[in-house]
């Protein structure tokens, strides 16, 4: 397994800002995913963040609304850009080593006013 | 894309009883994974399935791998009071490496 740390842990936010989400883990890991959950709802894929190249996004999440960095590989960032309400969610990122096993950090509770 | 059917969506019961839930899928997958959530947290791994037919124990829970690759159960005995939280099935496909599919989650409530 792996201790994952997110920050910040919440942040309320204008409509119209970004914010940046950092995910630090304890130990290298093959594979860095960030998620995003909306109240009441289940957990849907952003991208996949990739060291040292783009993330993959997945279909409805694009890079200039959501960029990703991942410099090396215990580290990675999400920024929420020009935000609205309906961003407000939980951001999650997780870590893996294959197809198998991931581990989620505590996330990111969001809310756009 | 694949898509997860987990049931129920919620349950009631009191202490003392066992829990069942499972996840459909039409799609085959080669790694079923289940989740608890508590308010505030992320995420929890129970239990971790790579084998169809594999059965798998975590103390009182109990998940098995199903024969066709489509399903997956989880089973929770005696349930106590801090078993509350959200229960999420996810699976892992031979078609999206490393990418998780969720299940719609199972909300738990047990009574004292």
């Amino acid at each position: 397994s792996a201790v994952i740390s997110q920050k910040p842990s919440r942040d309320i936010c204008q409509r119209g800002t970004s914010l940046t989400i950092q995910c630090q883990v304890d130990s290298q890991v093959t594979m860095m995913f960030w998620y995003r959950q909306q109240p009441g709802q289940s957990l849907t894929l952003i991208a996949t963040a990739n060291q040292g190249s783009e993330a993959t996004y997945e279909s409805g999440f694009v890079i200039d609304k959501f960029p990703i960095s991942r410099p090396n590989l215990t580290f990675s960032t999400l920024t929420v850009s020009n935000m609205s309400p309906e961003d407000s969610s939980i951001y999650l990122c997780s870590v893996g080593w294959g197809a198998g096993e991931q581990y989620f950090g505590p996330g990111t509770r969001l809310t756009v006013t | 894309g694949q898509q997860l059917n987990q049931s129920p969506q919620s349950m009631f019961i009191q202490e003392g009883e066992d829990v069942s839930m499972n996840c459909t899928s039409s799609s085959i997958f080669n790694t079923w994974l289940w989740y608890k959530q508590e308010p505030g947290e992320g995420p929890v791994l129970l239990i971790a399935l790579y084998k169809a037919g594999e059965l798998t124990s975590n103390g009182r829970l109990t998940a098995q791998f199903g024969i066709t690759r489509k399903d997956s159960f989880l089973n929770i005995s005696a349930s106590i009071p801090s078993d509350v939280g959200i229960y999420f099935c996810a699976g892992l496909g031979g078609t999206s490496y490393g990418k998780l599919t969720f299940g719609q989650g199972t909300i738990l409530t047990v009574h004292p």
